[in-house]
């Protein structure tokens, strides 16, 4: 089926450590999205891309940095982690024309 | 900039009473709004959107400009209607916004 797939779906690192976040998806849509969940504070965006070549800063980009290797690909990258980004990492796809967001089932990380 | 506000974190009901989750929203253009719903160990889905105008598992919410509102509503709550619900806004910004989100639990 087409999906959204995120990896690993749970990680628990410590202080300083680097760390990846996977994303592919098989739904062949141009948009892709990291968004942070945490309790009380909802979704916040992270970064996000409309194609390839386009890569923007949301709101909560500082400390984290993304790769678009292909459109089907999209990868977070904590440089240096910290215990304050112990959250839920959501990626989403969407096309262009229907403005819905389809979510993968998300990345538990843990920065002890 | 864009803001939405979900003003209840938590909210109960028992089983056939109404429910309103309520979402007032800051845009100076003109919005796209969205309801989303997590359902535990589910994937946050989309549950409606205000230009569809179409009721979803008996949802509706109406856009309310005035009041900049958009309110999600169901006459008859059901236990399994018991999940996280987001509320969002999209307009000319590239990207949604979201609320806090509200935790809606039905209780029989």
């Amino acid at each position: 089926d087409a999906d959204v797939t995120q990896t690993p779906r749970n990680r628990i690192t410590k202080t300083g450590k680097r760390i990846m976040l996977e994303c592919s998806q098989t739904k062949g849509h141009d948009r892709m999205y990291w968004y942070r969940q945490d309790p009380g504070l909802g979704l916040r965006l992270i970064y996000y891309s409309f194609d390839v070549k386009d890569i923007n800063k949301g709101e909560i980009s500082d400390g984290y940095s993304v790769s678009r290797q292909a459109q089907a690909k999209f990868s977070l990258s904590l440089e240096s982690a910290i215990p304050n980004q112990t959250a839920l990492y959501f990626c989403a796809t969407s096309d262009p024309g229907a403005g819905e967001l389809f979510f993968g089932e998300g990345s538990r990380l843990t920065v002890l | 900039a864009q803001r939405v506000t979900q003003p209840e974190k938590l909210l109960s009901v028992f089983k056939g009473a109404p429910v309103e989750l309520k979402c007032n929203y800051s845009y100076s253009g003109s919005p796209e709004l969205f309801w989303y719903v997590q359902y535990s160990r589910q994937r946050l889905q989309l549950l409606l959107r205000h230009i569809s105008r179409e009721s979803i598992k008996g949802f509706t919410a109406d856009l309310n400009k005035g009041e900049t509102s958009f309110h999600l509503k169901k006459p008859f709550a059901q236990e399994e209607d018991s999940a996280m619900y987001y509320c969002a806004l999209g307009g000319s910004a590239r990207q949604l916004t979201f609320g806090s989100g509200t935790q809606l639990t039905v209780l029989p």
